[in-house]
């Protein structure tokens, strides 16, 4: 049984637009939580991570929100770019990493 | 430049050979994963290893297992290769704990 649940499974946005996808858990002892972002043919690289005593993380265009009490987590990418065509995948750890089943991102030019 | 690496890249076996897929890094971590992916399941952990001769088992192990002689390398075994097992296979390194995970470039493997 899958310990995070990532939504949605895929989507497209054009260029400049907003990509969110949306992640949940249940166990309380996860205190970790990165995303991953792999292109097609090379494995999953780190790409932005959240620890539960901050509500938001930006880096560059890719923002994290946190909400700790609905155990929900988000990744946004703003102003989305051709490049950021991936598959993203969001994470929860407590002594390991438990992921997500995954979004496929396509950018639009 | 430390890397993690993975070989073969694609291998094609029939049910019920036995399989060995590498994986190498030199980042000299103690702790390495192996993860399988399949289209609607994301990632799921086989085994893990938190430093020489220590192994776990993961969510999905059965079919599988692995060892650790040394730090760089963890050597993952399907004991009888079943068309289930059909999959890209990566192996992943940390230097502990929730430390950042590297990953290699993936093994797709085809059981017929």
């Amino acid at each position: 049984q899958q310990q995070v649940k990532q939504s949605p499974q895929s989507l497209i946005v054009q260029k400049g637009g907003i990509s969110i996808i949306n992640c949940a858990y249940e166990n309380t002892a996860f205190d970790y939580f990165p995303w991953y972002q792999q292109f097609p043919g090379k494995g999953p690289a780190l790409l932005i991570a959240i620890r539960p005593d901050v509500s938001e993380k930006k880096e560059g265009r890719f923002t994290i929100s946190f909400n700790k009490s609905a155990k929900q987590f988000s990744l946004h990418i703003m102003d989305s770019q051709p490049g950021d065509s991936a598959t993203y995948f969001c994470a929860a750890a407590d002594y390991k990493l438990s992921f997500g089943a995954g979004t496929t991102v396509t950018v639009r030019a | 430049d430390a890397e993690i690496t993975q070989s073969p890249r694609h291998k094609i076996t029939e049910t019920g050979r036995q399989v060995t897929l590498a994986c190498h890094q030199t980042w000299n971590h103690n702790n390495m994963f192996w993860y399988r992916q399949d289209l609607g399941h994301g990632l799921r952990l086989i085994h893990y290893s938190y430093g020489v001769q220590d192994t776990n088992k993961g969510e999905v192990s059965d079919g599988y297992s692995v060892s650790r002689s040394n730090t760089e390398d963890l050597p993952l075994t399907l004991e009888s290769a079943a068309s289930s097992q059909t999959s890209v296979y990566f192996c992943a390194s940390a230097g502990g704990g929730t430390d950042t995970q590297y990953f290699g470039p993936g093994t797709r493997l085809t059981v017929l």
